[in-house]
């Protein structure tokens, strides 16, 4: 039951240009997003966030949209650097006003930037 | 900057042992989560803790397995009698007190190797 999808387990782009991450997702009751980047050997690292009340957010090189109609959110990254080379997590959680926040996570798409 | 840790980063165990991992979490966080990702896969939930006590455990979080908070920094995970299959890496994760709108931080993990 993949509630959190990333159809796309890599990408490869040139440095200085665009990166774009797509995810996508079921669950309607999710209704917080987050990006994480992983490099091998180690922990999920935070990156950006969304709230379902906004539509886009931005913070620095990285900006994260999101389509609720469409149940689709996407990453960019501009410009893209080969620093930014490693997996990229989508997550998503409920608001559920209890004490759970777990998060869903997608598969995860590697992205290779190429000096 | 405030950080999760986790020890040990490798743990290799017989197949039937117990093992204990253990995590510091950020220091004024309240909520506590295990995750894990078996090589290849995606990041799965397996329990959350608030309040010392399990808010939500998955189908994965059976009878082997355990969480405790025995003093005011670790929060460990407990598998009594390893499995093969629960070769995998383990992350702790904490939120603060406002999980609705902060995101949950990831230690480094602790790779489990059961033979």
């Amino acid at each position: 039951d993949q509630q959190v999808k990333q159809n796309s387990p890599s990408l490869s782009v040139q440095e200085g240009r665009i990166s774009i991450l797509n995810c996508d997702y079921t669950n309607s009751m999710f209704d917080y997003f987050l990006w994480y980047k992983k490099y091998p050997a180690e922990g999920p690292t935070f990156l950006i966030s969304i709230s379902s009340i906004k539509d886009k957010n931005e913070d620095g090189r990285f900006t994260v949209f999101l389509n609720k109609s469409a149940k689709h959110l996407s990453l960019h990254i501009v410009p893209s650097q080969p620093g930014d080379s490693a997996v990229y997590f989508c997550a998503a959680r409920p608001n559920s006003g209890g004490s759970n926040y777990k998060l869903t996570f997608g598969k995860g798409t590697l992205l290779t930037v190429n000096p | 900057e405030p950080e999760v840790t986790q020890t040990p980063s490798h743990q290799v165990t017989q197949m039937g042992q117990e093992v204990i991992l253990r995590c510091v979490p950020i220091s004024n966080h309240l909520y506590f989560y295990w995750y894990r990702q078996i090589l290849g896969q995606k990041v799965e939930f397996l329990v959350s803790f608030y309040n010392n006590e399990i808010s939500e455990k998955s189908e994965i979080f059976d009878d082997q397995f355990s969480v405790e908070r025995p003093d005011g920094s670790n929060f460990t995970l407990k598998i009594r009698s390893t499995k093969l299959e629960d070769s995998a890496m383990y992350f702790c994760a904490s939120n603060p007190d406002r999980p609705s709108t902060d995101t949950q931080y990831f230690g480094p993990g602790t790779r489990l190797t059961v033979l």
